[in-house]
C-alpha cells in the first residue's frame, strides 16, 4: 500500500516556459504532501508543504510565485515551475503522508527530472 | 539553523565488508527515520526510531538512536551489491512535527 505516483518522470523545456508536475496518492488519501528538490549527489531540500484545501506553505528562500503549488483534492498535488530557467534544472520529488500520525513515514513519488535549456 | 549531518559522505567497500553511517543533529529529535535511495531512484523508507537509546534490526541492518536523541547510526553487516545507494537519516524540522529535514546522506558503493 501507500503508493505515490509522480508524472512526468522526465521533462525538458525551454527557458521561459512553465512546467507542471503532478503527484498522486494512488491508494490512500493524502491531506498533506511535501515537495522536495534534489541536486545531483546532494540531499533532499524541502521546498513546500501542500495542504489539501488550503494554501501551501513555503520554506525560507523558496519563491512561491515561482513554484506554484495546488492541492485541490485528497489525492492530487501539483507543482508548477513558472518561467523556468536553467538554474531550475533539478530533481523534484513529492512525498505524501496519509491521515496517520504527523510523524509517520513519508512515501515518495518516483521524482521528476527537469532540464531547462 | 538546524543541521543534520552524516558521515562519511561516501564509502566504497568490498562485498562482505561491514558499513556504518553516522547521523548527527544540531537539535534534539523526537524521532529519526532512515531512508535509502538507489541510484536514479527515489527515497524509500527503512525504519523509524522514537525512543532514546533504541536499537532496531532488519536482517543485516542495525539502527540505533542515541541516548540524547541527537544522533543515530545505521550499520550494515556483510554488505551485498544490493546495498548500493545513498542512505539518509531524517528528523522533524525544528518547531514542526510533520515536516522532515534530511541529513546530508552517505553514498555507499559495494564492489565484488
Amino acid at each position: 500500500g501507500a503508493v505515490v505516483s509522480q508524472h512526468p518522470s522526465r521533462v525538458i523545456c525551454k527557458s521561459g516556459t512553465s512546467v507542471k508536475i503532478e503527484c498522486r496518492s494512488l491508494d490512500f488519501q493524502a491531506t498533506t504532501m511535501f515537495w522536495y528538490r534534489q541536486f545531483p549527489k546532494k540531499s533532499l531540500m524541502l521546498m513546500a508543504t501542500s495542504n489539501e484545501g488550503s494554501k501551501a506553505t513555503y520554506e525560507q528562500g523558496v519563491e512561491k510565485d515561482k513554484f506554484l503549488i495546488n492541492h485541490a483534492s485528497l489525492t492530487l498535488s501539483t507543482l508548477t515551475v513558472t518561467s523556468a530557467h536553467p538554474e531550475d534544472s533539478s530533481f523534484y520529488i513529492c512525498s505524501a503522508r496519509g491521515q496517520g500520525a504527523s510523524n509517520s513515514p513519508l512515501h515518495f513519488g518516483n521524482g521528476t527530472r527537469l532540464t531547462v535549456t | 539553523g538546524q543541521q543534520v549531518m552524516q558521515i562519511p559522505q561516501y564509502q566504497h567497500v568490498q562485498e562482505g565488508e561491514d558499513f556504518t553511517t553516522y547521523c548527527n543533529s544540531s537539535t534534539t529529535l523526537s524521532n529519526i527515520q532512515w531512508y535509502k535511495q538507489r541510484p536514479g531512484g527515489h527515497p524509500v523508507f527503512l525504519i523509524q526510531l522514537v525512543k532514546s537509546g533504541e536499537v532496531k534490526k532488519q536482517k543485516r541492518l542495525t539502527f540505533q538512536f542515541g541516548e540524547a536523541k541527537k544522533n543515530s547510526s545505521l550499520h550494515i553487516t556483510a554488505t551485498q551489491t544490493t546495498d548500493v545507494g545513498t542512505y539518509f537519516c531524517a528528523g522533524p524540522l525544528a518547531g514542526t512535527a510533520s515536516k522532515l529535514t534530511f541529513g546530508t546522506g552517505t553514498r555507499l558503493q559495494v564492489t565484488l
